[in-house]
């Protein structure tokens, strides 16, 4: 079955520029989660979605990090303005729930973001 | 604030050998525990979870659970070059939350 898609799997931009990241869920998945992970580091926690509930955006970095998620389904993560500090790779995972024991998440391939 | 600890490594384990890899985590009333591989480059994927004290075992990996002393391990056996990656551990805690460690490198030397 498909798995987690995100694109583009590679970004490059000039400092400044605005970016959109694009996660699409596996089907039936309520739960969304944006991380990111720069380059020999942990997975950095940015924001999660869970159905129709307030996402917790307890995560994002700066008021330049904003994500929606349309429908239930498809996420996008915008950076406005970037700057330098914003290259890392950033995953999108998804998982069944949020509550419950056996709810693993399960990621996409990321979106290797550059910025020049 | 709530912490899920592992040493960064790397960790050296020649062929063959069994690998041991251990996590440490600070909520007490964490609910489910979780193991993840990220090869150089890729996404973590999801190689095993764990819920009840004691052990559960998949094919050559075994995830061991004590809550009492709260650390959860995962022993890998008759380690392969292939196994070399970056192992993270995730523990999901009394509010449901997923708190990652940061994940301990493990080189497998033929």
């Amino acid at each position: 079955g498909a798995g987690v898609s995100q694109s583009p799997s590679n970004k490059v931009t000039e400092k400044g520029k605005d970016v959109e990241l694009r996660c699409d869920p596996i089907s039936g998945h309520t739960a969304l989660y944006w991380y990111r992970q720069s380059l020999g580091q942990g997975l950095e926690f940015l924001i999660y979605f869970q159905g129709n509930s307030a996402p917790d955006k307890s995560g994002l970095p700066s008021d330049r990090f904003s994500a929606e998620r349309t429908g239930g389904s498809v996420s996008t993560l915008t950076i406005q303005r970037t700057q330098q500090e914003d290259s890392a790779v950033y995953l999108c995972a998804s998982s069944p729930g949020q509550g419950g024991n056996n709810q693993p998440q399960h990621f996409g391939d990321g979106t290797r973001l550059s910025i020049l | 604030q709530k912490e899920v600890e592992q040493n960064s490594g790397p960790l050296s384990v020649p062929e063959g050998a069994i690998a041991s890899l251990n996590c440490t985590y600070s909520d007490r009333g964490s609910q489910s525990f979780f193991w993840y591989r990220q090869y150089s480059g890729k996404s973590p994927e999801l190689i095993m979870f764990i819920y009840s004290n004691g052990d559960k075992e998949d094919g050559r990996f075994t995830a061991q659970l004590n809550k009492a002393s709260q650390y959860v391990s995962l022993l890998i056996r008759d380690s392969q070059p292939s196994d070399s990656a970056t192992y993270l551990c995730a523990v999901k805690d009394s509010n449901y939350q997923l708190i990652w460690g940061a994940g301990t490198k493990l080189i497998i030397k033929p």
